[in-house]
């Protein structure tokens, strides 16, 4: 057990539908990242926030949305859902610049 | 820019013989070098660390690298491999200055240890 928790483990919706996928970081981390894998990918790069504040930006669509709350916890709003946006949502946290991230389980979308 | 390279996207072993899975990277300060496999339809998981120090580092499950500064890599090894070795592996960096602690990633490289 990584101490990152992710819910939903599974979602199936609908195109044109908006979810959002949440993630609990271990306890005192304050990074969060998130990635999305898509079927036999590597990994991609969304966002990361670091106590609150968000400090980097990869490939994230405009119709994909995220945030970090004062509790740490962080929640990534997925809208106008396309068949593509179908993989792997990965939550990962870690403490500081020599530490290791820990990641979720994740968070399956499937959207039909 | 910062980059992590995994040149191969598959690496094939026979159990019992060593394996290398290869990492270059670039940063344009120190780093600080990760290692992390991943199982099916599971979450990525913490195999190993260079911060300082020893440049041969030891991980989960008989995994090492070597961090090597001129030549800018972290190959993952294994004397011995386990048919359960078989996993997806990326290497990740992180510049020590970089006050975002942002982590770049490789491809990854798909292992497969036959029997």
């Amino acid at each position: 057990d990584s101490g990152v928790t992710q819910t939903p483990k599974h979602l199936i919706t609908a195109t044109g539908q908006r979810v959002t996928l949440r993630c609990s970081p271990r306890s005192g981390d304050l990074s969060v990242y998130w990635y999305q894998q898509s079927l036999d990918q590597g990994l991609q790069f969304l966002i990361q926030y670091y106590n609150g504040e968000e400090r980097a930006k990869g490939n994230i669509l405009e119709r994909f949305s995220a945030q970090q709350f004062p509790d740490l916890h962080s929640e990534l709003n997925l809208s106008s859902l396309e068949l593509g946006d179908s993989a792997l949502y990965f939550c990962a946290s870690s403490a500081g610049s020599n530490t290791e991230a820990f990641f979720g389980q994740g968070t399956r979308l499937t959207v039909v | 820019a910062q980059s992590v390279a995994q040149p191969e996207d598959q690496v094939n072993v026979a159990e019992g013989n060593p394996l290398t899975v290869k990492c270059t990277y670039s940063v344009s300060g120190n780093p600080y070098l990760f290692w992390y496999v991943q199982y099916p339809n599971r979450g990525l998981q913490f195999l190993l660390k260079y911060i300082t120090g020893d440049n041969l580092v030891k991980g989960s499950y008989g995994f090492e690298a070597e961090f090597n500064k001129s030549q800018t890599s972290f190959h993952l090894k294994k004397p011995s491999a386990l048919v359960s070795d078989s996993a997806l592996y990326f290497c990740a960096v992180r510049d020590i200055e970089d006050s975002n602690y942002q982590l770049i990633w490789g491809a990854g490289t798909k292992l497969i240890i036959k029997p």
